[in-house]
């Protein structure tokens, strides 16, 4: 059973450049959850989705950023008119249903570098 | 205050010594705690759940205190494979859509040298 996948592993881009994470959960999984670790700082949370649904995006912010979860397909984190700030490294993760101890699966990561 | 503290250390231990970190959190709605490890550049995992009653997995105790909102975690005879930054995760279980987010502390270095 291949765990997470994420691509690209590592994204250059300059500023102003659109961005594109790509999230493929687990088999069988249909929760996705994004987090961002910024340089020296500990992950955060940004967005949980279903399957065609965003459930929570109280960790993303306002502008730039949007995540989707389409019913076929890997789940995409976008980044608009990236900004030096957005370099860090994005996580995703998965876990096959809502529940208090349901362990969450991390892929990767993608490593952004914004010039 | 941050939702989920840790002393950052770095922690450097001789092999074969017993280490202990520490964890508080702000959220007493917090239903579901965690250690992860993570290591250099690479993604988090999952080291153990922690259970109220404390658990032990091999070399690995976890402990709970609810009451203070204070979480534990004691590595017995440490290998040079320990070395890592290891994170504090607490999930709130309110219900609602804040149920499945993990938050975060800012995670403890530890360094195991020979």
């Amino acid at each position: 059973n291949a765990g997470v996948m994420q691509n690209p592993r590592h994204l250059v881009r300059r500023r102003g450049q659109e961005a594109r994470l790509r999230c493929s959960p687990m088999k069988g999984h249909s929760h996705v959850y994004w987090y961002r670790q910024l340089p020296e700082e500990g992950l955060k949370f940004m967005v949980y989705l279903q399957k065609e649904n965003i459930i929570d995006e109280s960790g993303m912010p306002k502008e730039r950023f949007s995540a989707e979860f389409p019913k076929e397909g890997p789940s995409i984190l976008r980044i608009q008119q990236v900004v030096r700030g957005d370099s860090a490294a994005y996580f995703c993760a998965s876990s096959p249903q809502l529940a208090a101890q349901e362990t969450q699966y991390f892929g990767p990561g993608t490593r952004l570098l914004v010039l | 205050r941050k939702e989920v503290e840790q002393d950052p250390g770095p922690f450097n231990v001789p092999e074969g010594a017993t280490v202990a970190f520490n964890c508080t959190y702000s959220n007493s709605a917090s239903q579901s705690f965690f250690w992860y490890r993570q290591d250099c550049r690479k993604e988090p995992k999952l080291l153990m759940s922690v259970y109220s009653s404390g658990n032990e997995d091999g070399r690995f105790t976890a402990q709970l205190n609810r009451a203070s909102q204070y979480i534990s975690l004691l590595i017995r005879d440490s290998k040079l494979s320990d070395s890592a930054t290891y994170l504090c995760v607490v999930k709130v279980g309110a219900g609602g859509t804040s149920y499945g987010k993990l938050t975060f502390g800012q995670g403890t270095i530890l360094t195991v040298h020979p």
